[in-house]
């Protein structure tokens, strides 16, 4: 079975400053992907980023970008320019390439709380 | 396009009753995927629907099921409902199986057990 973790409860930032939120995940498959979601106070779950384990490459989205080190078992999202807009709770999470019966499934971290302030 | 839309918003129910939640996925998706997102337990996959069966099934008792339709819309059913069944239930779809296609999520309905 596959286990996320996010080790920092909550974070907070300055508006306009930079913030890593960190994960590791648990697996013994070799072919996965990883997503980071925010869920603001709406409740609604925004998807920011994915990776997929056989890039070596780290996935970036505008002020969005990753490092991923799979060796590692690593799975870090760096926010450059931080916005008031996020604010919310950030999710890491694990899904195993097709296949299985966790195929389909995403395995969630505890979320990390993110406050920007102005 | 209409993102994932699920109804009702808020739902209250008392211990022993049933409750039904609905989902329509965005157009041309073919999977629907329910987790619980209850206090404290974070968020656990419930059950995954693709083309009207179901594909996988999280750890989570019979009184839970659920079902999907020729329109790939879905309903997620909550038998018996107990307090601990207290939480926000989320809805997410996606392009099918294959590719790992990401899920995108409704905003939830909030189910109150009193």
């Amino acid at each position: 079975a596959q286990t996320v973790t996010q080790s920092q409860p909550e974070m907070s930032v300055q508006e306009a400053e930079t913030v890593t939120l960190s994960c590791t995940y648990d697996t013994s498959e070799n072919n996965y992907y990883l997503f980071w979601y925010k869920q603001p106070p709406s409740r609604q779950m925004i998807l920011v980023i994915r990776q997929e384990a056989y890039k070596q490459q780290n996935a970036t989205e505008n002020r969005f970008s990753v490092n991923f080190q799979k060796a590692a078992k690593s799975f870090s999202l760096k926010i450059s320019d931080s916005q008031l807009g996020d604010t919310a709770m950030y999710f890491c999470a694990f899904m195993k390439q097709a296949g299985g019966t966790s195929y389909g499934k995403l395995t969630f971290g505890q979320g990390t709380i993110l406050t920007v302030h102005p | 396009e209409a993102g994932v839309t699920q109804s009702p918003t808020h739902l209250i129910k008392t211990r022993g009753q049933q409750a039904t939640l609905r989902c329509s996925p965005i157009s041309g998706h073919t999977s629907v995927y329910w987790y619980q997102q209850a206090l404290g337990l974070g968020l656990q996959f419930l059950l995954w629907y693709d083309e009207g069966e179901e594909r996988n099934r999280g750890n989570f008792p019979p009184r839970f099921s659920g079902r999907q339709f020729p329109n790939y819309s879905s309903e997620l059913n909550v038998n018996a409902l107990e307090l601990e069944d207290s939480a926000l239930y989320l809805c997410a779809s996606s392009l099918g199986p294959g590719r790992s296609q990401p899920q995108h999520f409704g905003d939830g309905t909030r189910l109150s057990i009193l």
